[in-house]
């Protein structure tokens, strides 16, 4: 059965500053999608960056920055330059290919230093 | 486009009452998903949708939930009769089905 597994339940950083949320999974598939969602305070689950496993590129959207290794099943999150309006639970998720269900961690909240 | 669209935003009722949550999928959109939030479970999916037809049903907790979609732009969420525990956050998903999932604002039911 597919896992993923967020190990840190929260992290804080400095605002400016430049943060990395780890996250790694369990799969026998070759052929699936990552995800990395943000869920501020409103509740309001956001997609904050997707990257298809067999893309090599690592996938980036602004200040968001993922580094996928695909042969250590680990997706971890990087963000730049980071703000107060950064400060949410973030979850990591797995959805493989031929499948509809998303596979969510338990997630990271994080706080941000002014 | 309006995004995922549920209702109503906030419940809150008695134990044994009747509850039913609403959600509008994003026009187009062929999947479906309810989930439950909790502090202590996390995010759990309940229940999920294909074409109107329901795919996967093994997280409905017990058979005081169940969930119907009559048509590819409503889908309703029961719980009857309501628990204490039922309290959470419910959210709605839906996808292209091979796309990301996107997420309704969210309904906060309480139970007392």
């Amino acid at each position: 059965a597919q896992t993923v597994t967020q190990s840190q339940p929260e992290m804080s950083v400095q605002e400016a500053e430049t943060v990395t949320l780890s996250c790694t999974y369990d799969t026998s598939e070759s052929d699936y999608y990552l995800f990395w969602y943000k869920q501020p305070p409103s509740r309001q689950m956001i997609l904050v960056i997707r990257q298809e496993a067999y893309k090599q590129q690592n996938a980036t959207e602004n200040r968001f920055s993922v580094n996928f290794q695909k042969a250590a099943k680990s997706f971890s999150l990087k963000i730049s330059d980071s703000q107060l309006g950064d400060a949410a639970m973030y979850f990591c998720a797995y959805r493989r290919n031929r499948d509809d269900k998303i596979i969510f961690g338990k997630g990271t909240r994080l706080h941000i230093l002014p | 486009d309006a995004g995922v669209i549920q209702s109503p935003r906030h419940e809150v009722t008695e134990m044994g009452q009747e509850v039913t949550l609403r959600c509008k999928p994003i026009s187009g959109h062929n999947s479906l998903f309810w989930y439950r939030q909790t502090m202590m479970r996390g995010l759990e999916l309940l229940i999920y949708f294909n074409n109107n037809v329901p795919i996967d049903d093994s997280g409905m907790p017990e058979d005081r939930f169940s969930a119907k979609m009559p048509n590819a732009s409503f889908s309703t969420l029961k719980i009857q009769p309501s628990e204490p525990r039922d309290s959470a956050v419910y959210f709605c998903a839906s996808s292209t089905g091979l796309q990301e999932q996107y997420f309704g604002p969210g309904t906060r039911l309480t139970v007392t």
